[in-house]
Parts: C-alpha cells; structure tokens; sequence
C-alpha cells in the first residue's frame, strides 16, 4: 500500500485480556517504531526494530508488553493481561533507516481497556 | 537524555494572521528536528524536518521552521493562518550522532485559528 496500515482501527477489551494489534509498514521501509499516545498526552516511544538487529526494546512500560516482525515486514504488538492504564491509541512508523529519514505513521489503533 | 518542550498547550490566531508555534530541544549532539500534524481520529502527518543545511526550513501547506542552535529551538511558522491549519502539532527530535533513532516528542500544541 501507499502508507503504513494498522489493524484494528479500535479495539475494546475486557481487564485482564490479552490483544495483538498489528502493522504493515511502508513497502522498502526497513525500520519500524511503536509509539503509544495516551489521552492528552504527547507520544511515547516503545518500541524500533532495524533489518535483523536485535529490537531496541528500551521503551517497552513492562514485561505485559512485547512485539515481533515477521520477515522485516508486518509488526504484531501483543499486550498481555491488558490493565485500564494501557487505554491509549498506539502508533506504527515506519522509515527508510537512512540518516535523517523521516518516519511515517499509520493511522493508529485505539485501544480501550475495561 | 533527549527531551523536547512545546511551552505553549494551545495557540489562537486569526484566519490571515502569521502563526508561530514554539518549540524548543534538548539533545546530545547534532539534531535531526521534525513537526508533524494530527488532525482528530487520524495518524500524525509529517510537515517539515531539518537535518542540515539552511536554518529556515520549507514543508508542506506552506508551513516553515527556523532551526537555532544557539537558543536549542525549532519554532514551527506559517505568513498566513487558514481556518484549516486548526489542529494539534508536536515537535519532534533525536541525536543526529547517536545510535538511537526513536523520536522524543513534545507534548503537543494545539492550534485553533478563527475565521
């Protein structure tokens, strides 16, 4: 596609439950970022893969929290046993990895947790 | 650590009037400085970024920004607001020198023009 694309566009779930959202970055783009935006609040980075580098996992809030990248295309962000404070809309980028290249982002899932 | 501050939440201005939305960085090094727009129920969509170069950079819709090193800021300008331009803006940065490559953004900055 032309942009980054993210699935679902908004997500309920109850306490507790674990939820998976998923990213398909710009084609070419080898980099990949996770941002979350909490209500009122600017963006939080959590997490970049780069290529086959190890992730720069040093944004992640807790352990609940993990990502993968599947043949350095599409992203899964799974959060598990999901509480009321990961409420927030979380953000997919991608970039060229290049120097000063700019990141694109998709258009956001929000997620609410009950 | 990086850090980036927007001192203002929100900003006013009349349709036809110049705008400024401030911003200013803190990081180790050279910057790499970007603003980006979010209109409500959307993504961010990138403006503008300085890498090097001419301190007065052009983006898009007509939107620019002067890069000062010496005052660490990258304001964010337009000559001539429109009723569109209303939404909400965040400044973005990281070390041009480093191996991090995640950005530090501001707070955000909402921008409301009236007509």
């Amino acid at each position: 596609g032309a942009g980054v694309s993210q699935s679902p566009s908004n997500k309920v779930t109850e306490k507790g439950k674990d939820v998976e959202l998923r990213c398909d970055p710009i084609s070419g783009h080898t980099a990949l970022y996770w941002y979350r935006q909490s209500l009122g609040q600017g963006l939080e980075f959590l997490i970049y893969f780069q290529g086959n580098s190890a992730p720069d996992k040093s944004g992640l809030p807790s352990d609940r929290f993990s990502a993968e990248r599947t043949g350095g295309s599409v992203s899964t962000l799974t959060i598990q046993r999901t509480q009321q404070e990961d409420s927030a809309v979380y953000l997919c980028a991608s970039s060229l990895a290049l120097g000063g290249d700019t990141q694109y982002f998709g258009p956001g899932t929000r997620l609410t947790v009950l | 650590a990086q850090s980036v501050a927007q001192p203002e939440d929100q900003v006013n201005v009349a349709e036809g009037n110049p705008l400024t939305v401030k911003c200013t960085y803190s990081v180790s090094g050279n910057p790499y400085l970007f603003w980006y727009v979010q209109y409500p129920n959307r993504g961010l969509q990138f403006l503008l970024k300085y890498i090097t170069g001419d301190n007065l950079v052009k983006g898009s819709y007509g939107f620019e920004a002067e890069f000062n090193k010496s005052q660490t800021s990258f304001h964010l300008k337009k000559p001539s607001a429109l009723v569109s331009d209303s939404a909400l803006y965040f400044c973005a940065a990281r070390g041009a020198d480093t191996g991090r490559r995640a950005l530090t953004f501001g707070s955000g900055t909402r921008l409301q023009v009236q007509p």
